[in-house]
């Protein structure tokens, strides 16, 4: 069974860095045509894609948070991580994680439970 | 940037049809996915590639694509459908873009 949890603090202060984690089992972050991507939700609102990593280490990033944004992923522990520096309280929302099965699938699933995050002082 | 816009809501009696509408400039030359989530929940993947169903989606949902319109159709709508959905392209004019629609509540009456 494919599955992702995201996990990362509840809180930030603004101007700090967001570092979120996508644990993945039931898959390698190895196996070829494979990417993970970040999605984040402000609340009541709509989806928005922020980073995708591929198997072979490629990378992608919005346009629009594409300074802000670094992703990465370590294969040993089945692991991506995505910063995102300068965090405004237009940041807040859930944070998910999803997967694009195979090369030439330009979908998700499944996604990760999401992670919540708050920008406040 | 590309855009995807999507009605805010639509409404629509148990056992009847809705027709969620996606438009963009000639989305119909790009594969288009949907999404269900409800409410607390991440989000499903209910179609890709405009009418394909992922394993556990029931028939009654279906899509289609063409011109500047994609529309989900989900027939003999049932309580448990009460959820807001997103579409979503790939977007490979410039920089390689995932594109989510602003999505539609969708309301069993």
């Amino acid at each position: 069974q494919v599955t992702l949890r995201e996990s990362g603090p509840a809180l930030v202060k603004p101007t700090e860095t967001l570092t979120l984690t996508c644990t993945v089992s039931g898959f390698s972050l190895r196996t070829s045509g494979v990417s993970v991507s970040w999605i984040r939700q402000p609340p009541g609102k709509a989806l928005e894609w922020l980073a995708r990593i591929d198997w072979d280490d490629d990378e992608y990033y919005s346009t629009s948070l594409r300074t802000r944004l670094t992703i990465s992923k370590d294969t040993s522990k089945n692991q991506v991580v995505l910063t995102m520096t300068n965090m405004d309280p237009v940041d807040t929302g859930t944070y998910y994680c999803a997967r694009t099965p195979s090369d030439g699938d330009t979908w998700f699933d499944p996604w990760g439970q999401g992670s919540l995050v708050t920008v406040s002082s | 940037s590309y855009a995807l816009t999507q009605s805010p809501s639509v409404s629509v009696a148990p056992g009847e049809t809705a027709r969620i509408t996606c438009g963009g400039s000639s989305i119909g030359s790009y594969r288009v996915h949907w999404y269900q989530q409800k409410p607390g929940q991440a989000p499903v993947l209910v179609l890709f590639d405009d009418s394909d169903r992922p394993s556990g989606i029931p028939e009654r949902f279906s899509g289609s694509n063409s011109g500047n319109t994609a529309t989900l159709t989900i027939d003999r709508v049932e309580a448990g459908d009460e959820a807001d959905y997103y579409c979503q392209v790939w977007h490979t004019s410039g920089p390689p873009n995932w594109v989510f629609g602003g999505g539609t509540q969708l309301t069993v009456l």
